[in-house]
């Protein structure tokens, strides 16, 4: 199957500051993108949905101007936690996906705000 | 509205076991496509299987095997003969088209996570 890969797959940040994951589909180029959120013990929640060189779309109750998504090409996304707070301190992944329905998904990334 | 509903959070067997894992979808489109994925704790998501709402053959892989009825909008997944490494969550999942955005959407159920004592 087509691989997507996030990094970092780890990442502590201090509080106040902002941090960049990227999503790069590396076998196939990916028309859109989308990005979820999942706390210990819960389900994936979907933040965000991104195409190619459009805004993204956003859920209902993300912010969208403390989750900045930036979809550029056709192989990377990337998602910044700006003035990140322990709170959203969670783990995200990434998913793309070329035409159809079959979604490919990133490793994570899980991140600690301190 | 869609939803996928995975009623048991946790189930704990013993080796050896047999294992079924429920899952109950819904959705008024009439295609869509329902998915199992494998979580470890490492967090990264194994895409276990695909089936579209148009193929109703039950399938086996190994000691895997799914169950889906469109009947009664269920997708269940039953592993024979458990092992430890089967510990993991295990999430269901719907893919059918948001009205609003027009996009194919994952919708994830809330997970169960399986226990496998040896």
């Amino acid at each position: 199957g087509a691989v997507v890969s996030q990094h970092p797959s780890r990442v502590i940040c201090k509080s106040g500051t902002s941090v960049k994951i990227e999503c790069r589909s590396l076998d196939f180029q990916a028309t859109t993108m989308f990005w979820y959120r999942q706390f210990p013990k819960q389900s994936l929640m979907l933040m965000a949905t991104s195409n190619e060189g459009s805004k993204a779309t956003y859920e209902q109750g993300v912010e969208k101007d403390k989750f900045l998504i930036n979809h550029a090409s056709l192989t990377l996304s990337t998602l910044t936690v700006t003035s990140a707070h322990p709170e959203d301190s969670s783990f995200y992944i990434c998913s793309a996906r070329v035409g159809g329905t079959e979604a490919f998904f990133g490793q994570g990334t899980r991140l600690t705000v301190v | 509205a869609q939803k996928v509903t995975q009623a048991q959070t946790e189930i704990s067997v013993v080796e050896k076991e047999d294992v079924t894992l429920d899952c109950v979808y819904e959705t008024r489109d009439t295609t869509y496509y329902l998915f199992w994925y494998k979580q470890p704790p490492s967090g990264e998501l194994v895409f276990l299987i695909r089936r579209n709402s148009f193929d109703e053959q039950n399938e086996i892989s190994g000691r895997y095997s799914w169950n889906f009825q469109k009947s009664t909008s269920s997708f269940n997944f039953t592993i024979t003969a458990s092992q430890v490494v089967d510990s993991a969550v295990y999430f269901c999942a719907l893919s059918a088209g948001d009205t609003t955005s027009g996009t194919y959407k994952y919708i994830f159920g809330t997970g169960t996570r399986l226990k496998v004592l040896a």
